[in-house]
């Protein structure tokens, strides 16, 4: 009866790079959640994603980030060319249905671009 | 645009007493509210929530109070333990608008011994 898995848990890239954050969300979820927290601050929405679907996309930076949930394997948020200001802790959430539901947080995967 | 904010960054309390941790809310569509627990590398854990057609809710040493007229909500933790240390985020959202959860900044509580 796993939670919401977040892989890796701390993921350092260079400049430049491709960073891939990976979330599984809880068994029989199929709503999937990203938001992304800068030290000290509170979480930032980023995508919402059914399967195969991208529900709402309105925090997520037009240019860079891209989000998929496809209909087999974890959701994945892919970040090309990072910058330092990518750096944070992104968030991956889940729910068994939409709108006024408990969402599962994962542990976070801690991106550090240097 | 419209934000959740709170009013005291940092509360302090001894073991033993109780907490009282302050949201002021902007968007008055809003209609649900979710209170979450951050503790130090983790992910938010959710503690309580509350539909905006309830003014009370109470659960295991916390209860929530949300107060629609001066767009107030409220968590209280009874008894505080050291394991109540940690960051407390409450977050709003709108029915039927999935899960765009407005985050505030969060309050960091410390349990003194």
């Amino acid at each position: 009866n796993a939670g919401v898995m977040q892989n890796p848990r701390h993921l350092v890239r260079r400049r430049g790079q491709e960073a891939r954050l990976r979330c599984s969300p809880m068994k029989g979820h199929s709503h999937v959640y990203w938001y992304r927290q800068l030290p000290e601050e509170g979480l930032k929405f980023m995508v919402y994603l059914q399967k195969e679907n991208i529900i709402d996309e309105s925090g997520m930076p037009k240019e860079r980030f891209s989000a998929e949930f496809p209909k087999e394997g974890p959701s994945i948020l892919r970040i090309q060319q990072v910058v330092r200001g990518d750096s944070a802790a992104y968030f991956c959430a889940s729910s068994l249905d939409r709108g006024n539901t408990e969402a599962f947080f994962g542990q976070g995967t801690r991106l550090t671009v240097v | 645009g419209e934000s959740v904010g709170l009013h005291l960054p940092t509360l302090s309390v001894q073991e033993g007493d109780n907490s009282i941790i302050n949201c002021a809310y902007s968007n008055s569509a809003s209609d649900y509210f979710i209170w979450y627990k951050q503790e130090s590398g983790k992910g938010p854990q959710f503690i309580i929530d509350i539909r905006s057609n309830m003014d009370k809710r109470q659960g295991q040493r916390v209860t929530v109070l949300l107060n629609k007229t001066v767009k107030h909500l409220s968590l209280q933790i009874a008894a505080t333990q050291p394991g109540d240390s940690a960051v407390y985020f409450c977050a709003e959202n709108m029915e039927n608008y999935g899960q765009n959860f407005v985050f505030g900044p969060g309050t960091r509580l410390s349990v003194l011994p």
